[in-house]
């Protein structure tokens, strides 16, 4: 079993309009939670961290959210542009701390 | 450098040849990672070099793939006799310490025919 879970695997919405994308982990212990972005042929870059102790915190038109009872992140993107079309995958660190754990993303796509 | 590197960019070999990977990671990051992305698949660790550590092998599939960092900082990922899964794109990143922001490089896409 995955250990990151994320949905929907994709997602297409229009121009201007907000969307939130859902991951759930298994990890444990916790201690962070990360959202990177990844362009098509690019690799990841990171949106945002989140420690245990953070409930949400924002980066420009993205909001990512944790819950650390439930093991549940969201990542609003609000006001959709075209630009925002990419894989968002979500990044727990594995028990030991040496590695991350991936989610398979979520592909978003943006229409105008 | 301003970011990671990865060379080649592209890189097509037959079944049965080796190949290697190459990552430059930014200058003065004491970790690099190496993870392989196969297609609709999330990414999957392969290797761990922190410092002058012995490396963390874990996620290496098969003892065909190896891997060194020279210097504590080039790192060279070699995959003997190539195999058609082994096709996928391979990326490389770095932080300053465990635990810290990884950035990635572009990737090494490698397909085996």
């Amino acid at each position: 079993k995955n250990q990151v879970e994320q949905s929907p695997q994709s997602l297409i919405i229009l121009e201007g309009k907000n969307c939130t994308l859902q991951c759930n982990y298994t990890v444990s212990p916790f201690s962070n939670l990360r959202w990177y972005k990844q362009d098509t042929g690019r690799g990841p870059v990171s949106l945002t961290i989140m420690t245990f102790s953070e409930n949400t915190k924002s980066n420009g038109r993205y909001t990512a959210t944790l819950d650390a009872d439930t093991k549940q992140s969201s990542l609003h993107i609000t006001a959709s542009q075209l630009s925002d079309s990419a894989s968002y995958i979500c990044v727990v660190p594995n028990q030991a701390g040496t590695a991350l754990i991936f989610g398979k993303g979520t592909t978003l796509s943006v229409s105008s | 450098g301003a970011g990671v590197s990865q060379s080649p960019s592209n890189k097509v070999t037959e079944k049965g040849k080796d190949v290697e990977l190459r990552c430059d990671p930014i200058s003065g990051h004491t970790a690099l990672y190496w993870y392989r992305q196969s297609l609709g698949q999330g990414l999957e660790f392969l290797i761990y070099f922190q410092g002058n550590s012995a490396p963390d092998k874990s996620g290496l599939p098969s003892d065909r793939f190896s891997a060194e960092r020279t210097g504590g900082s080039v790192s060279t990922l070699t995959i003997q006799r190539t195999q058609q899964e082994d096709s996928a794109v391979y990326l490389c990143a770095s932080s300053l310490y465990a635990g810290e922001t990884q950035y990635f490089g572009p990737g090494t896409r490698l397909l085996v025919l």
